[in-house]
C-alpha cells in the first residue's frame, strides 16, 4: 500500500514554464513533508519542506503549497531551468520514518 | 558541514563474500538511517538508529546486519547476498527523529552482488 501517492510520473517543461508536481497521503500522523531533489548517481537533496499548519511555503523558485483538509502537497517550481532535470520526491515523516512518494522524472527542455 | 559521507561509493561483491559499508557524519545528528533504492524506484527505509540503539528494521534479511559504533558512525554489515540485492544503498542523519527536522542524505554506495 503506497503511504505517499505522487503524480505526474514524468514531466516535460519548456524553460521558463512552471512545473508542477502533485502528492497526496491518508496517514494523518505523518507531521513533516519535505521534497527531496535527485540527480542520477546522487543521493537525494532536500529542496524545501513544510509541516502542516502552514499552507504555503517558498523560498526562491520553489513553492510548497498544502492542503490539510484534502490531505494533499504540491511543489511548483517557477521558471524551471534545464539544470532542474531531475526526479523529485515528496515525503512524509512521522516519528522516525520518512516515507518517500514514487518520484517524479521532471526535464526541461530549452 | 552538512555532508554524510559514505564509503565505497562502489562495490562489486561476491554471494559468498562478507563486506562492509560505513557512513559517517559530523553535525551532530542523534537519529542515522540505511535506506535501500532500486532504480527509477523511491528509497525504501532499511534501519533507523536514534542514539547509537536500533529503533527501527523493517523486516529486512539477517543477511543485513546493521551497526552503529558511536554517534557519528554507522555501519552495514553484507554477508551471503543475493544478485536482487544489487542497489544503491544511502545512508541519511537528521538532528533528533522526535523534532522531525530534516534527513541529509549520503552519494550512496553502489552495490553490485555477482
Amino acid at each position: 500500500q503506497q503511504q505517499v501517492k505522487q503524480s505526474p510520473q514524468s514531466l516535460i517543461v519548456q524553460k521558463g514554464g512552471i512545473s508542477i508536481i502533485n502528492c497526496a497521503y491518508e496517514n494523518t500522523a505523518f507531521d513533516y513533508f519535505p521534497w527531496y531533489q535527485q540527480f542520477p548517481g546522487k543521493g537525494p537533496a532536500l529542496l524545501i519542506a513544510i509541516r502542516p499548519d502552514v499552507s504555503e511555503k517558498k523560498e526562491g523558485r520553489f513553492t510548497i503549497s498544502f492542503n490539510k483538509s484534502a490531505k494533499q502537497f504540491s511543489l511548483h517550481i517557477m521558471d524551471s531551468q534545464p539544470g532542474d532535470s531531475a526526479t523529485y520526491f515528496c515525503a512524509a515523516t512521522e516519528y522516525d520514518k520518512v516515507i518517500f512518494g514514487p518520484g517524479t522524472s521532471l526535464s526541461v527542455i530549452p | 558541514d552538512t555532508e554524510v559521507i559514505q564509503t565505497p561509493k562502489h562495490l562489486v561483491m561476491g554471494m559468498t563474500n562478507k563486506k562492509s559499508l560505513k557512513c559517517e557524519q559530523h553535525m551532530g545528528h542523534r537519529a542515522m538511517y540505511w535506506y535501500k533504492q532500486k532504480a527509477k524506484k523511491p528509497p525504501e527505509l532499511m534501519f533507523v538508529y536514534s542514539y547509537e540503539k536500533l529503533s527501527i528494521n523493517e523486516s529486512v534479511p539477517s543477511r543485513f546486519s546493521p551497526e552503529c559504533p558511536n554517534s557519528s558512525l554507522l555501519n552495514l554489515h553484507l554477508h551471503a547476498l543475493q544478485p536482487e540485492d544489487s542497489a544503491l544503498y544511502l545512508c541519511a542523519s537528521s538532528q533528533d527523529w522526535a523534532l522531525n527536522t530534516e534527513a541529509f542524505f549520503g552519494q550512496g554506495t553502489r552495490l553490485t552482488v555477482v
